[in-house]
């Protein structure tokens, strides 16, 4: 079974630091790798995917994450945030053969301070 | 709506009650999923259906629980004689379709359980 592993559960940063949240994920095949992030009293939404090709994707409002495929981990980052980068981001992990069904790290709580 | 609706949003009911939590998937998307996510943790997958038909059911975690979707859109999460440990908010989410993967679920803003 596939499994998700994130290993900051609450990070506090000032604003324009920069963020690095770390995920590794645990499978031994063909894996696509997700961040979903939700902000307060709002829904999950998807940050960034990766499914093949490039290992540095980038995503909406500046995120990028890389996938390194022998350290089993894609890490999201941002050179430097901003008060409304406050929220919860999760990573995830599906292989080709389970549709669209994610696996889901535990999270990681975000706190910019202005 | 655009999004994904759920409701209720928030239900308290007494320990040994049945539940019904209502998903209705943004239109024209044949996969449905429900998630259940409980506090301090990531969303948990329960059941996905394709169509009408539950295609992986692996998640859920007894058979108190069950989900139908019966015309292949709106679909309902039962829970029977609920426990306390089965407070959490219950997420779903949906896609276009689960054959092909696009990696991207839509999700609803959940339905918070409480079991007194």
């Amino acid at each position: 079974a596939q499994s998700v592993s994130q290993h900051n559960h609450h990070v506090i940063l000032s604003e324009a630091a920069s963020l690095e949240l770390g995920c590794n994920y645990s499978y031994g095949g063909t894996v696509n790798l997700f961040w979903y992030v939700q902000y307060p009293g709002q829904h999950l939404q998807l940050l960034l995917k990766y499914f093949s090709g490039d290992p540095l994707v980038k995503g909406i409002k500046g995120f990028e994450a890389e996938f390194i495929k022998s350290k089993f981990s894609f890490n999201l980052r941002k050179p430097s945030v901003q008060w409304s980068d406050t929220a919860e981001y999760f990573c995830a992990v599906n292989n080709n053969n389970a549709g669209n069904m994610l696996t889901f790290g535990g999270g990681t709580r975000l706190m910019v301070k202005p | 709506g655009a999004g994904v609706s759920q409701t209720p949003s928030n239900k308290v009911t007494e320990k040994g009650k049945y539940v019904e939590l209502r998903c209705d998937p943004i239109s024209g998307h044949t996969a449905l999923y429900w998630y259940r996510q409980s506090l301090g943790q990531g969303p948990e997958f329960l059941i996905y259906f394709q169509g009408t038909g539950a295609a992986d059911d692996s998640g859920l975690p007894n058979d108190r629980f069950f989900a139908v979707r019966p015309e292949g859109s709106v679909s309902t999460l039962k829970i029977q004689r609920t426990e306390r440990g089965d407070s959490a908010v219950y997420l779903c989410a949906s896609s276009l379709r689960a054959s092909r993967v696009t990696g991207e679920l839509f999700f609803g803003e959940g339905s918070r359980l409480t079991v007194l």
